[in-house]
C-alpha cells in the first residue's frame, strides 16, 4: 500500500524566484492537504484540496496557490520567493467518506526542504 | 480561536523510563478531533491517535497510552518503558469538526523527546 510521496526531497532557489512542489497521496485517497513548517516549530496549514478544488485555506498570501488533478495528486506553487519561506512543506491525504460515513484522519509524507537563498 | 499548548519543548529520559508528554488545548466547538502525531529526524509526520470529543475513554496501545481529560482540556501522550526508538518529536493537534468532517489541522509547538541508551 503506497503511502503519500513527495517530490522533490530538497530543492534550493534565491529570493525572487517561483517553485512548484508535487504531492501523490496515499493510494485510495481523494483529499489532499498543505503544511509549511518553520525550523522548530509546528506545521501549519496552507490549504486542502478536494474534487479539484480548493476547499480550505489557512492564513497565507496569495503567492501560494495550488492545484489537484484528476487522479488526486496535487502542485503546490510558490511565487516570488522570499527568505521566510524556507521551511519542510509537508502533504497530508486523506480520504473523504468511507460507507458513507466521513472518516479523514490526515496522513502524512516525508515533505519537501525548501530552502531560499 | 483554537489553540494547542505543549508546554515541554525537550525531555530527555534514560530508555525504560516512562515518559508522559503534555497537551492542552483550547476551542469553542463542542465537536472536535485531537491527534497525536511522530516526527522522527527523516521527517515525516506518523500519525499515533485520534479522538473526538465525545469519546474520553482512555487508550492503550501496546507502550502507548492517552489520557483525554475534557475538564481541564488536556490530552497527554504516556510511553512506558521508554526505547531509543521512541527519540522524535511529538505533536499533539487539534481540529474542528465541520458538518463531522475534520477541518484543518492546528498543531503545537512539539516535544523533542529524546531518550539515552
Amino acid at each position: 500500500d503506497a503511502g503519500v510521496t513527495q517530490s522533490p526531497t530538497h530543492l534550493i532557489k534565491t529570493r525572487g524566484q517561483q517553485v512548484t512542489l508535487r504531492c501523490s497521496p496515499k493510494s485510495g485517497h481523494d483529499t489532499v492537504s498543505w503544511y509549511q513548517q518553520a525550523l522548530g516549530q509546528g506545521p501549519q496549514f496552507i490549504f486542502q484540496y478536494y474534487e479539484e478544488e480548493e476547499r480550505q485555506r489557512g492564513n497565507f498570501p496569495d503567492r501560494f496557490s495550488g492545484h489537484q488533478f484528476p487522479n488526486y495528486s496535487s502542485e503546490l506553487n510558490v511565487n516570488a520567493l522570499l527568505l521566510g519561506d524556507s521551511a519542510l512543506y509537508l502533504c497530508a491525504s486523506s480520504l473523504a467518506w468511507v460507507q458513507g460515513r466521513k472518516k479523514d484522519t490526515q496522513y502524512f509524507g516525508p515533505g519537501t526542504r525548501l530552502t531560499v537563498l | 480561536a483554537q489553540k494547542v499548548t505543549q508546554a515541554q519543548t525537550e525531555i530527555s529520559v534514560v530508555e525504560k523510563e516512562d515518559v508522559t508528554l503534555d497537551c492542552v488545548y483550547e476551542t469553542r466547538d463542542t465537536t472536535y478531533y485531537l491527534f497525536w502525531y511522530k516526527q522522527p529526524p527523516s521527517g515525516e509526520l506518523v500519525f499515533l491517535i485520534r479522538r473526538n470529543s465525545f469519546d474520553e475513554q482512555n487508550e492503550i496501545s501496546g507502550r502507548y497510552s492517552w489520557n483525554f481529560q475534557k475538564s481541564t482540556s488536556s490530552f497527554n501522550f504516556t510511553i512506558t518503558a521508554s526505547q531509543v526508538v521512541d527519540s522524535a518529536v511529538y505533536f499533539c493537534a487539534l481540529s474542528e469538526a465541520m458538518g463531522g468532517s475534520q477541518g484543518n489541522l492546528i498543531f503545537g509547538k512539539g516535544t523533542k523527546l529524546s531518550v539515552k541508551p
